[in-house]
């Protein structure tokens, strides 16, 4: 099982839509969870953390289920703007700090 | 306040060269990470640097890849006898450590081999 794995897509959704993501990760011991978001041809950059009771912010939902080793996000009322690969990232376990990044998941708002 | 800082932005070279990629992570931060991204795929991860521990390399791809970090600061990944499939965007990402901490990364190193 690789450490860090995701659905590629690509996702195709229209304006408004709701959209849900799934990662699932390998290491039980493993703390940390991310949901980054990279523009084409741009560094990643930090969409939000996920705790272990969920988050949210705003449209964004981030929730993590330890027991199936799994996290995932939804974006509800999808806009243009959303379009972005969106990348799962979790450490190594314990006191590792060692960020493992899935392949990411294409989405793509239509207009 | 400054974040990432990456040098060169771009760098083409001649295959059998050496390159040197700088990384200057925002101030205080005590983890250091590099990463790769070829064109249209994920990132894999190469090194991390946290404080004064051993570095982990277990993501470096073969010897010719080497990084250093002086000062628990800047950070210099080195390839040396660059092949044509090290072309890619070499990303630098720093983090405190402290708690639930994400990266930041700086904007990339593309890395051209010809």
């Amino acid at each position: 099982r690789k450490e860090v794995e995701q659905d590629p897509g690509p996702f195709n959704v229209p304006e408004g839509a709701t959209v849900a993501f799934n990662c699932t990760y390998s290491n039980s011991a493993s703390q940390s969870f991310f949901w980054y978001r990279q523009d084409c041809r741009k560094e990643p950059k930090l969409l939000m953390s996920v705790y272990s009771s969920g988050n949210e912010d705003g449209r964004f939902t981030a929730q993590l289920n330890r027991a199936s080793q799994y996290i995932s996000l939804l974006i509800r009322d999808s806009k243009l703007s959303d379009s972005a690969t969106y990348l799962c990232v979790v450490n190594s376990g314990g006191s590792n700090y060692k960020l493992t990044f899935g392949k990411g998941t294409l989405l793509t708002v239509n207009p | 306040g400054a974040g990432v800082s990456q040098s060169p932005s771009n760098k083409v070279t001649e295959k059998g060269k050496d390159v040197e990629l700088r990384c200057d992570p925002i101030s205080g931060h005590t983890a250091l990470y590099w990463y790769r991204q070829s064109l249209g795929q994920g990132l894999e991860f190469l090194i991390y640097f946290q404080g004064n521990s051993a570095p982990d390399k277990s993501g470096l791809p073969s010897d010719r890849f080497s990084a250093e970090r002086t000062g628990g600061s800047v950070s210099t990944l080195t390839i040396q006898r660059t092949q044509q499939e090290d072309s890619a965007v070499y990303l630098c990402a720093s983090s405190d450590r402290v708690g639930n901490s994400p990266l930041h990364f700086g904007n990339g190193t593309r890395l051209t081999v010809t």
